[in-house]
């Protein structure tokens, strides 16, 4: 049983490209989320999706953008790539709101 | 958004002390959740409280909620290498229902025991 699956592990973009994140999950979950970590900060949520055909912004959207493609799938896209978008990003999922989150491994990204 | 504050936020210890690590904030939270994220990992959620001064025991490790719902605290006992990871501790505002679309994540505890 996968989980919550993210690619690609490791990026390294220059300034100004773009790129686009991707989570699927296998357990039918609901909601789906992404979260950025970075040291000193904390995890902190980008967007997150309640339901298929819903997003809506989190803690730090600026400079992102999201689509729920389908029940499994959650992308997380970077039009214009800024080094403080340096990061780990996260994406997890649950059942409902407040139920528990899962995690995926996380994509290590470098904005040079 | 409520701040939540761990600490240490280093911690090495030797394999088969006791430790204690906290979660505090000025805040009331509806319930507390704490994860262990292993290097290279996501966070993998261990317990949720949700009652002022519940107490939850998981093998080793014991969860408290303080009594105002403002605090927490995580006692490891008899510590062992795998223990090694970060630890989070996360909170949901009185207003929120417990959702986790207003979680607030502390930056967590870097727990390494030495074999």
């Amino acid at each position: 049983n996968a989980g919550v699956t993210q690619t690609p592990k490791f990026q390294v973009l220059k300034t100004g490209q773009s790129m686009t994140l991707q989570c699927a999950q296998d357990m039918n979950h609901n909601s789906m989320y992404w979260y950025r970590q970075d040291p000193g900060m904390g995890l902190r949520l980008i967007y997150y999706s309640a339901s298929e055909g819903t997003t809506d912004k989190g803690e730090v959207p600026n400079g992102y953008n999201v689509s729920r493609l389908n029940k499994r799938e959650f992308s997380l896209r970077l039009e214009s790539a800024a080094p403080s978008q340096t990061s780990v990003y996260f994406c997890a999922s649950s059942q409902g709101k407040k139920s528990p989150l899962h995690f995926g491994n996380g994509t290590r990204l470098t904005v040079t | 958004t409520q701040l939540l504050e761990q600490s240490p936020q280093f911690l090495s210890i030797q394999e088969g002390e006791n430790l204690t690590v906290y979660c505090n904030s000025s805040s009331v939270f509806s319930s507390l959740q704490w994860y262990r994220q292993e290097p290279g990992e996501g966070p993998v959620l261990l317990v949720t409280v949700v009652t002022g001064g519940e107490v939850k025991k998981l093998k080793r490790l014991t969860f408290q909620f303080g009594d105002a719902r403002k605090d927490s605290s995580l006692h490891i006992t008899a510590a062992q290498p795998g223990d090694t990871g970060l630890y989070l501790c996360a909170g949901a505002p009185p207003n929120s229902g417990g959702s986790n679309y207003k979680l607030t994540f502390g930056k967590g505890t870097l727990l390494t025991v030495n074999p």
